[in-house]
Parts: structure tokens; C-alpha cells; sequence
């Protein structure tokens, strides 16, 4: 089955630190990988996506690569600030079986400090 | 602007007591979903719907059930709560692209 795994948190940084947040994933078909942010005592948001490989999605200052021979969609910034502390969640959904719920990580929470 | 609601936001209920979560979608999209959010387990399937009358068990569906008779509309009830269905649950839909809108979440305490 298809599954979504995430680097633990928390991870602590410092303003203007580069962010970067592990996502590997197994799937069965050939997924579409999004990253999601939930701030606290709210709903996830779409942070940005991917369709197929190769593709860079980004918004925000934050991009991430979908990487077919790793499995990977690791999530980066170049410049991380208080305001992007939250819970980073991964995850895919799987077209080639029909299935368009999405598998998730566990969430990764990030502490920015000023 | 359209968007997806829940309510209600919290909820705290009795074991064994019946307790029905609403979700409302504005978007005319054909695809709902259930998910429960538990630390350490990030966000796990609950019950989908591809349509009107259409409705599927997710990973973590048992308890739990779901009816969808118009399009706007997916409420989820727990037949008989119990405390391992304390969490917090949110509502998602979509289009045929895949990416979700999520609702605000309600915080169930089940005591």
C-alpha cells in the first residue's frame, strides 16, 4: 500500500535559517505529492504540489522537488521566519488506482525563534 | 467566497452517546472526506464519498459511519462513542485534481 514517510520534529531553528524537511514516500501507482501546513488551531492548507517527476512545486519562499528515483519531496526554504512556525504534513495521492484520498506523513512541527 | 465549514468546532460527549459531526461544502465538488488527526499519526482515513449516494470506508472506518444525499452535505456519526475516538477531525473536499480543501476541524472529547 501506499505510504508517506516524514523526518520527526520538532525542528527548532533560528530566523533566516534554511529549512529542510525529509519526505520519502511508497506508492503503487504514480502519485501526485503535495505538502500541507496546519497553524496552530486551524485547518491544513495546500502549501504546494507536484504532478510528476521532475516537477518543482513552490509558494511562499518554500519549493520542494518531486524526485522519482529517490521517492523523495523534500520541502526547503531558503530563509525560514517566526510566522512559518506550524506543522508541515506530506502526503500523495495515488491516480493510477483511482484513489483520490490523500496518504499523509505524520507532520513535522517547526519552530522558528526569533 | 466559497469554502467548507464544520461544526460544531468542540464537542465534548459521554461513551456510548450517538454524536453526528457536520460538514458543509460551497464548492460544488464531487469528492468528501473524513480524516481524524491523533499526535504521532498525522491525518487518517476515515469514510470518502465520490458523489450523491456514493459513500467508502477509509482506513479507520470501524464506529463510524457516513451518508451523502446531496452534494453540498457529508456528516459523520459515531454510533456509539467511545474514548479512542477522542480527537480531532476535519472535513476535506475536492474536485478531480486531487488537491483538498480542508475545513477548520472539530475537537471531539469523548469522556
Amino acid at each position: 500500500g501506499n505510504s508517506v514517510t516524514q523526518m520527526e520534529g520538532p525542528v527548532t531553528l533560528s530566523e533566516e535559517a534554511f529549512l529542510t524537511i525529509n519526505c520519502t514516500y511508497t506508492a503503487t501507482g504514480y502519485p501526485s505529492l503535495f505538502w500541507y501546513v496546519q497553524y496552530p488551531g486551524e485547518g491544513l492548507q495546500l502549501l504546494l504540489k507536484a504532478t510528476k517527476a521532475d516537477d518543482k512545486g513552490s509558494n511562499k519562499g518554500f519549493e520542494a522537488t518531486y524526485r522519482k528515483e529517490t521517492t523523495s519531496f523534500h520541502l526547503e526554504k531558503g530563509s525560514v521566519q517566526v510566522s512559518d512556525s506550524a506543522v508541515y504534513f506530506c502526503a500523495l495521492s495515488d491516480r493510477d488506482t483511482g484513489r483520490r484520498a490523500l496518504t499523509f506523513g505524520s507532520g513535522t512541527r517547526l519552530q522558528v525563534q526569533p | 467566497d466559497a469554502e467548507i465549514t464544520q461544526s460544531p468546532r468542540h464537542k465534548i460527549t459521554e461513551t456510548g452517546r450517538q454524536v453526528t459531526l457536520a460538514c458543509h461544502q460551497t464548492w460544488n465538488h464531487n469528492n468528501m472526506f473524513w480524516y481524524r488527526q491523533d499526535l504521532g499519526h498525522g491525518l487518517r482515513l476515515i469514510h470518502y464519498s465520490y458523489g450523491v449516494q456514493d459513500t467508502n470506508k477509509g482506513e479507520v472506518s470501524d464506529g463510524y459511519s457516513v451518508s451523502r444525499s446531496n452534494t453540498e452535505d457529508l456528516p459523520l456519526t459515531l454510533e456509539s462513542a467511545a474514548s479512542s475516538q477522542t480527537s480531532v477531525y476535519f472535513c476535506a473536499s475536492s474536485r478531480d485534481n486531487y488537491e483538498q480543501y480542508f475545513g477548520p476541524g472539530t475537537r471531539l472529547t469523548v469522556t
